[in-house]
């Protein structure tokens, strides 16, 4: 049964860069059936996309964040991470990682829907 | 980017009412759509992809429909399990984008 779960540090200082880890177990990280991404959602409040990646290497932003954010993999310990610069209070969230499916439209491969999510992390940024 | 947007924000139903939830794209998203469930404290879980496929191990009372730019999501029977945030969210390209949830809660 495939699992995720997310790791990182619940506090950060404003400025300072945010990382992140899911580990991802009982499933294949490389499978090119999937891509792999983050989620965020500020208190109480919905649901944003942040960066997803497939098992190429290839990385997708949102445009809104495209410019702090790092989006990685090491298949070596199944793990996959996000790192968010120059942190501000609005980046306060409760951080999830999940598994996408892939689509074929045309040509081109995309991530799906989020199918298996992690319990998600608490990160708070202080000033 | 495509905007999300649900209907209504809020539901107030009760146990063994239909429930309909309505969730509109800025521009046509084919049948690339997926529903959520979040309940407090939780991740999200997955309900329905492309629209009206349901996800294994969901119950069958829920179903989805729509196509192009509208959908719904429909409980037939409303359970005590069913009270929680429904989120929809479009999968049309890279840039997924989410509607800003609809709450059930108790009549």
């Amino acid at each position: 049964q495939l699992q995720l779960q997310e790791s990182g540090p619940g506090l950060v200082k404003a400025s300072e860069t945010l990382s992140l880890t899911c580990t991802v177990s009982g499933g294949s990280i490389s499978s090119k059936s999937y891509f792999w991404g983050w989620i965020r959602q500020s208190p109480g409040k919905g649901l944003d996309w942040i960066a997803s990646i497939d098992y190429t290497g290839s990385t997708y932003y949102n445009p809104s964040l495209k410019s702090r954010v790092t989006i990685s993999f090491d298949t070596s310990k199944s793990q996959f991470s996000l790192k968010v610069n120059s942190v501000t209070a609005a980046d306060t969230a409760v951080y999830y990682c999940a598994r996408e499916p892939a689509y074929i439209w045309g040509n081109s491969r995309y991530p799906s829907h989020m199918g298996v999510w992690g319990k998600g992390t608490t990160v708070a940024v202080s000033s | 980017d495509i905007q999300m947007t649900q209907s209504p924000s809020t539901l107030s139903a009760s146990v063994g009412d239909r429930v309909t939830i309505t969730c509109r794209a800025s521009q046509s998203i084919s049948g690339w759509l997926a529903w959520y469930q979040q309940k407090s404290g939780k991740a999200p879980k997955l309900l329905i992809y492309e629209a009206s496929s349901l996800e294994s191990g969901v119950p069958s009372r829920f179903s989805g429909s729509g196509s192009g730019t509208e959908f719904t999501l429909t409980i037939s029977s409303l359970q005590p399990d069913d009270f929680a945030t429904y989120y929809c969210q479009q999968y049309n390209g890279y840039f997924r984008t989410f509607g800003q949830g609809t709450k059930v809660e108790v009549k």
